[in-house]
């Protein structure tokens, strides 16, 4: 079975400081994984994805995830928060058919000026 | 331009009555979801249809149940609505075609939140 636990509920940065959003999952086959941003009132919108191929994967808004197989870890980073990023950040793992998406619970990122 | 859309966007309802949610949409995928948010639980997988002949059941069908009536649209039905059924529900599509069968991009409708009082 496949799992996603996300650390954190509530990550609380200045503008301009390193965000860092973590996400550790569990898979019993190679895993494709994803980050998705949900802004207040509105459906999911992916940020980036892990498809096996460069581990350092970038996506959009400055936004970039490391696979770590070691760690079975892939954290999101972005070098200076912005207020535009405040929302909620859900971490994601594809089932082992490949069929499904399993969620994590998800962080909501607070910006402050 | 291609979209996922849901109706309604907002619905109250009371304990006991039948609740159609329909989703559509114009990506022209053929796999489709439904999920329903609450707080602090993230997403969880409630059904999902991989073609109009296939429905499966996800990690919270109990209570639900699905049309696929086309390639373009999947309702979610609650027969007799439950106060903890209250959520915000999201329909969802994927196409594995466009990068791979692994790769289970999915594609979001705007959510529909549903009060059941």
């Amino acid at each position: 079975a496949q799992s996603v636990t996300q650390l954190g509920s509530h990550v609380s940065v200045s503008e301009g400081a390193l965000v860092l959003l973590r996400c550790n999952y569990s898979s019993s086959v190679p895993p494709y994984l994803f980050w998705y941003v949900q802004y207040p009132n509105q459906g999911l919108q992916l940020l980036l994805k892990y498809t096996s191929a460069a581990t350092l994967v970038k996506g959009i808004n400055g936004f970039e995830a490391e696979f770590k197989k070691s760690e079975t870890s892939f954290h999101l980073t972005k070098p200076s928060a912005h207020m535009s990023d405040a929302a909620e950040y859900f971490c994601a793992v594809s089932g082992s058919g490949y069929s499904t998406l399993t969620f994590g619970k998800g962080t909501m990122l607070l910006v402050s000026p | 331009d291609a979209d996922v859309t849901q109706t309604p966007r907002n619905r109250i309802t009371k304990t006991g009555k039948r609740i159609m949610l329909e989703c559509s949409q114009t990506k022209g995928h053929d796999r489709m979801y439904w999920y329903r948010q609450d707080p602090g639980l993230g997403l969880r997988l409630i059904y999902y249809s991989f073609d109009v002949k296939d429905i499966n059941k996800g990690e919270i069908s109990d209570g639900y149940s699905v049309s696929r009536q086309a390639q373009a649209k999947f309702s979610l039905s609650l027969e007799s609505a439950i106060p903890n059924q209250t959520a915000l529900y999201f329909c969802a599509t994927s196409d594995p075609g466009l990068a791979g069968p692994r790769d289970n991009e999915q594609f979001f409708g705007p959510g529909t939140r549903l009060t059941v009082l």
